[in-house]
C-alpha cells in the first residue's frame, strides 16, 4: 500500500491565484481530513469528510473548498490564493482513531 | 474549545537519558493522542490511549483523565528519537469523537550522541 499520498511536494503561487492540492489514500478508509500546519502553531483542521459526498468545515476554512468524489481522493482548492494561506498542508486519513498523514505539500504565495 | 497545553517546547537531551513531555487539557476527552514528526516534515501517530499506560519498544505513554494530563516517555533515548511529539485531544463539536483533533503545538527534542 502506498498509504497517504500527497502531491505537489512543493508550489509556489502568486495571490489571487487558484490551484488544487490533491490527497489520495489506497487504504478504503471513509474519513479524511486536511490541516495547515504554521510556525508557532499546532496543525489546524481545515476541512474534513466521514465518507464519499460528505464534507464538513473544520477550524479554519474560509479560502478552501474541498470534494470527495470517491473514497480514494480528497482535493483541497485554493480558490483565490492569498500570502496567509502560506503553510505546510497535511492530508490523513483516520481508522479506528489513528490518523495516516500524507507527507506534506509547502506551499509559498507571493 | 479544548485547549492543548505542551512542556517543555524544547528539550534537549544526552543519549541514554530518560525523557518525559507532558501534556494538559482543559475539557475532559475520550482518547488522547500522541504523535511524532520527524525532522524531514512526516508525522506517524504513536498512542492513542484512553487511561492508564501504553507502551511501545521504549516510548511508554501514561494519561490520567480526572487530572487532565498525559505523559510521554521515552527510555534510553537516541540521537534518532530527535524529533517534534505532538499532543492530540478531540477538538470542539466533535461529541468526543476522534476523528475531529485539536493538537499541541509540539514539543522539540534533541538527543544529543
Amino acid at each position: 500500500n502506498a498509504g497517504v499520498t500527497q502531491t505537489p511536494k512543493f508550489q509556489v503561487l502568486k495571490t489571487g491565484q487558484s490551484m488544487t492540492l490533491q490527497c489520495a489514500q489506497d487504504m478504503n478508509h471513509e474519513y479524511m481530513s486536511w490541516y495547515r500546519q504554521d510556525p508557532g502553531m499546532g496543525l489546524r483542521l481545515i476541512h474534513y469528510s466521514v465518507g464519499a459526498g460528505i464534507t464538513d468545515q473544520g477550524e479554519v476554512p474560509n479560502g478552501y473548498n474541498v470534494s470527495r468524489s470517491t473514497t480514494e481522493d480528497f482535493p483541497l482548492r485554493l480558490l483565490s490564493a492569498a500570502p496567509s494561506q502560506t503553510s505546510v498542508y497535511f492530508c490523513a486519513s483516520t481508522w479506528g482513531g489513528t490518523q495516516y498523514f500524507g507527507p506534506g505539500t509547502r506551499l509559498l504565495v507571493l | 474549545k479544548n485547549e492543548v497545553e505542551q512542556s517543555p517546547q524544547n528539550l534537549t537531551a544526552q543519549e541514554g537519558e530518560f525523557i518525559t513531555i507532558n501534556c494538559s487539557y482543559s475539557v475532559g476527552i475520550s482518547a488522547l493522542h500522541w504523535l511524532q514528526q520527524h525532522p524531514g516534515g512526516g508525522i506517524v501517530s504513536l498512542f492513542m490511549l484512553s487511561s492508564g499506560k501504553k507502551k511501545h519498544g521504549r516510548l511508554i505513554a501514561t494519561i490520567n483523565i480526572q487530572e487532565k494530563h498525559s505523559s510521554l516517555h521515552i527510555t534510553a533515548s537516541h540521537p534518532r528519537d530527535s524529533a517534534v511529539y505532538i499532543c492530540a485531544v478531540p477538538g470542539p463539536y466533535s461529541g468526543g469523537s476522534n476523528y475531529k483533533l485539536t493538537f499541541g503545538k509540539g514539543t522539540l527534542l534533541t538527543v544529543n550522541p
